[in-house]
Parts: structure tokens; C-alpha cells; sequence
């Protein structure tokens, strides 16, 4: 099946700092990326559609100043936590839909990046 | 009322038991269906899309019921490998926003 990969897959940093993390489609090209965080014991919430080559989607409550998201290839969405917060730490999780084509296109999703905020 | 509501759980089931999961949604106009098996601390996977006119995978049977606004997903013969979190997830039109469900833990038991 299709491949997403995410970099990187875990990342602790200190309060106040930016952390970047990229998505990439290995092996087809994603018009549209999808960006998830996920708490512990809760379910994975959208926070933005990400569309190649245009302006980002945000979901309702999310800052899109502070998650900024770049979609500059068809291959690669990134997601930049700005000033970063003990309460912005979660799992992050990228998904990109997969090739055209099919009666129902899927999402793959990216194996998460795992950011710990001190 | 969530979007998408399904029963956390946790489902706690011996082995060879068969296990049903629903799922409700609120949106009518929901279009596309799916079940995710989600392990600890890892990304979802796909498990199987559900389909209007139900569809079997091995020992996977989804199910859609439009009219309920509900999907269900059944477990045949639990593997002790099948214990994971399902979560449900609903796909509606425009820019095709997918809503996850808040997933319900199967534990299978030896």
C-alpha cells in the first residue's frame, strides 16, 4: 500500500521553541495532506487540511498562526508549532490521501510524531 | 451530539468469541465510511471501507445502515492479535472531512 512518512517520529523540546515536522508521500504524489493531533485516550482531531500549492484549512479552535502548515510539493506537507506550549505536546499524525482512482479513495496515515514540550 | 459516537469500551473478549462494534453519526450527508484499527501508541491503518451493501473481509463484516445512521463492524473467531482500538470514521463531501470517531478498545483474552 501506499507509504507516508513522518520526520521526526519523536521530539522533546523546550517551552518557547519551534519544532517543524514533515509528512511525505513516499511512493504517489497527495494533492491533499491531513494534519491529526491526538491526546492520550482520545480520538484523532483534525486540525487542518493542507492542499498543495494553496492556503491551508484549519478546523475550528485551531491557531493557525501558531500550526503553520506548508504544502509546497506534492509530496511533502509541513507542520511548524510555533512558541511551542507543555499543553501543544501530543501526537501529531499526518495522513494523505491516496492515489486517485477507486470507488472509495483511503487516507494513509503517516506513523506520528510524538512532541514533548518541557 | 458528537459527530461520530461509538462506545469506548473496553470489549473484553476470550478468544474465538465474535464481537460486534457500532458506530453512530449525525450527518446525514455523510458519504463515505470506514473502520481504522488504531494499536497503542501507532498510527491508524486501514482496516476495511464499509460499504452500502455491506462487505466481509475474513473474519471482518461491516455493515451500513443509512436510515439508523449507523455502521457496525463484527469479529468472527477473536485472534488474540485483533486486540487493538476500532475507531470509526465518517467521511462527508466539499473537502472531504474526515471525522474520527473517539474508538472502542477490544481486549481478547486467552
Amino acid at each position: 500500500g501506499a507509504v507516508v512518512s513522518q520526520h521526526p517520529s519523536w521530539v522533546i523540546c523546550k517551552s518557547g521553541t519551534s519544532v517543524k515536522i514533515e509528512c511525505r508521500s513516499l511512493d504517489f504524489q497527495a494533492t491533499t495532506m491531513f494534519w491529526y493531533r491526538q491526546f492520550p485516550k482520545q480520538s484523532l482531531m483534525l486540525m487542518a487540511t493542507s492542499n498543495e500549492g494553496s492556503k491551508a484549512t484549519y478546523e475550528q479552535g485551531v491557531e493557525k498562526d501558531k500550526f503553520l502548515i506548508n504544502h509546497a510539493s506534492l509530496t511533502l506537507s509541513t507542520l511548524t508549532v510555533t512558541s511551542a506550549h507543555p499543553e501543544d505536546s501530543s501526537f501529531y499524525i499526518c495522513s494523505a490521501r491516496g492515489p486517485s482512482g477507486g470507488a472509495v479513495d483511503t487516507q494513509y496515515f503517516g506513523p506520528g510524531t510524538r512532541l514533548t514540550v518541557l | 451530539r458528537k459527530e461520530v459516537e461509538q462506545d469506548p469500551g473496553p470489549f473484553n473478549v476470550p478468544e474465538g468469541a465474535t464481537v460486534a462494534f457500532n458506530c453512530t453519526y449525525s450527518n446525514s450527508a455523510s458519504q463515505s465510511f470506514f473502520w481504522y484499527r488504531q494499536d497503542c501508541r501507532k498510527e491508524p491503518k486501514l482496516l476495511m471501507s464499509v460499504y452500502s451493501s455491506g462487505n466481509e473481509d475474513g473474519r471482518f463484516t461491516a455493515q451500513l445502515n443509512r436510515a439508523s445512521q449507523y455502521i457496525s463492524l463484527l469479529i468472527r473467531d477473536s485472534k488474540l492479535s485483533d486486540s487493538a482500538t476500532y475507531l470509526c470514521v465518517v467521511r462527508g463531501g466539499g473537502y472531504q472531512k474526515v471525522t474520527f470517531g473517539t474508538g472502542t478498545k477490544l481486549q481478547v483474552i486467552p
